[in-house]
């Protein structure tokens, strides 16, 4: 069975100080994996897609790669609005197959 | 353009009463997903529809959960004889053809009495 895990599941950030966020997914055969962004009482934004181990995505702050196991989301000079629960998700059948999230608190 | 739609924002039903949770999905985009969120847990994924057509519902509780997808009008989640353990956020999400990437709507949060 397909299954996402993802690591840690909080995380407190001090503004401006870089970490990383894990995704370790195992599935038969690799379809997309995929970054979202979940704010309180939202719906999930759509971040990224990666497909294949090597491949990385950029968006301002947030860099996401891929390897044969995990994904990271790499978090650069974060600032307090990028506080959110991040989720990760692998194509599973028809659907996305979401793990529960890693919850990031950014502080002043 | 407007996005994924979901109406009610807040529905609150006694047990035993039905809840009906409505989804318009992006202009353009021909494919329905409905996702749970329970409180410390993951999206669940319940089911998947095209027009006229559910594709999986593998997600779906046997009992008292259905789902539909007319040629016209919005896709409908219904959950009969509701009870405590149904109270949850229920995402719809949708995504055009051939594509993995699903949009999300704001949520329906149904609280059961």
């Amino acid at each position: 069975e397909d299954q996402v895990t993802q690591s840690p599941e909080a995380l407190r950030l001090q503004e401006g100080e870089s970490s990383s966020l894990n995704c370790s997914y195992t599935v038969s055969g690799l379809r997309g994996l995929f970054w979202y962004r979940q704010d309180p009482g939202k719906g999930p934004e759509f971040l990224f897609t990666l497909y294949s181990a090597g491949e990385e995505k950029e968006k301002e702050r947030l860099k996401a790669t891929l390897t044969k196991k995990e994904s990271f989301l790499h978090i650069t000079a974060p600032k307090p609005e990028d506080s959110a629960t991040y989720l990760c998700a692998v194509q599973s059948g028809y659907a996305l197959n979401f793990g529960k999230g890693t919850s990031l608190l950014v502080t002043p | 353009n407007a996005g994924v739609m979901q109406n009610p924002r807040h529905l609150v039903r006694r047990r035993g009463q039905e809840a009906r949770l409505r989804c318009s999905p992006m202009k353009g985009h021909s494919h329905v997903y409905w996702y749970r969120q329970l409180p410390e847990e993951g999206l669940k994924f319940m089911v998947y529809l095209q027009k006229e057509n559910i594709i999986d519902e593998s997600g779906m509780p046997k009992e008292r959960f259905s789902a539909e997808f007319p040629k016209e009008g919005p896709s409908i989640l219904r959950i009969q004889q509701v009870v405590r353990g149904d109270s949850a956020a229920y995402f719809c999400a949708s995504s055009p053809p051939l594509t993995g990437e699903l949009f999300f709507g704001e949520g329906s949060r149904l609280t059961v009495l």
